[in-house]
């Protein structure tokens, strides 16, 4: 069953401005990661945030953790073009599986 | 190695041909895990192997599918008598257990024709 499901499917932004994408999940978690992918190939982890913590930042990214909501965001500030890739959320279920959405694809036009 | 290593990264195969695709996780990680992804879709969930413990095969979508983990190591995943719906990319993952982030390879992307 899906797991994580992300939100808006696809965003096109100018370099510079903001990006928030929306992941949304259904069973009690224990973390919440967002990955990056580029070119259909390997995905690349971003950040980790585990369910006792609500906001977490690494350099131009910042995630917030709504367990009440059942979701997460992840906002990259300043975004530049090398951002352009395909944005995923995922989290261990009880089974200890992984489930990913079908993800953001993000376009940072130059 | 310094990262996951799979191979190989481009296989085309006959409908019918069984293939073996390889995955050599990062020394140390216990967890591995197999994914599935087709174009432009998200990454589906195949099998999950922890440490010792029987791998987790709730994913495989069907018989065809098997995976083995041989000394705690490199993992192979095999798919038997290929049909056109098995092409996608197929993505490995390690990691230290599911607290933890994981790793991925390069993926082999596997064409049956």
């Amino acid at each position: 069953s899906q797991q994580g499901e992300e939100d808006p499917q696809a965003l096109s932004i100018q370099e510079g401005e903001n990006a928030t994408m929306n992941c949304s999940y259904k069973t009690s978690i224990n973390n919440l990661q967002w990955y990056r992918q580029n070119s259909g190939r390997g995905l690349v982890h971003l950040i980790l945030i585990r369910s006792n913590e609500r906001e977490k930042h690494s350099g131009r990214l910042r995630v917030t953790l709504d367990t009440s909501k059942k979701s997460s965001s992840l906002l990259i500030t300043a975004s530049r073009a090398a951002d352009t890739a395909s944005y995923f959320c995922a989290s261990p279920n009880t089974g200890n599986q992984f489930y990913f959405g079908t993800g953001t694809s993000l376009t940072v036009i130059p | 190695g310094a990262g996951v290593s799979q191979s190989p990264s481009n296989k085309v195969t006959e409908k019918g041909k069984d293939v073996e695709l390889r995955c050599d996780p990062i020394s140390g990680h216990t967890a591995l895990y197999w994914y599935r992804q087709s174009l432009g879709q998200g990454l589906e969930f195949l099998i999950y192997f922890q440490g010792n413990s029987a791998p987790d095969k709730s994913g495989l979508p069907s018989d065809r599918f098997s995976a083995e983990r041989t000394g705690g190591s490199v993992s192979t995943l095999t798919i038997q008598r290929t049909q056109q719906e098995d092409s996608a990319v197929y993505l490995c993952a390690s990691s230290f257990g599911p607290l933890y982030e994981q790793y991925f390879g390069p993926g082999t992307r596997l064409t049956v024709t």
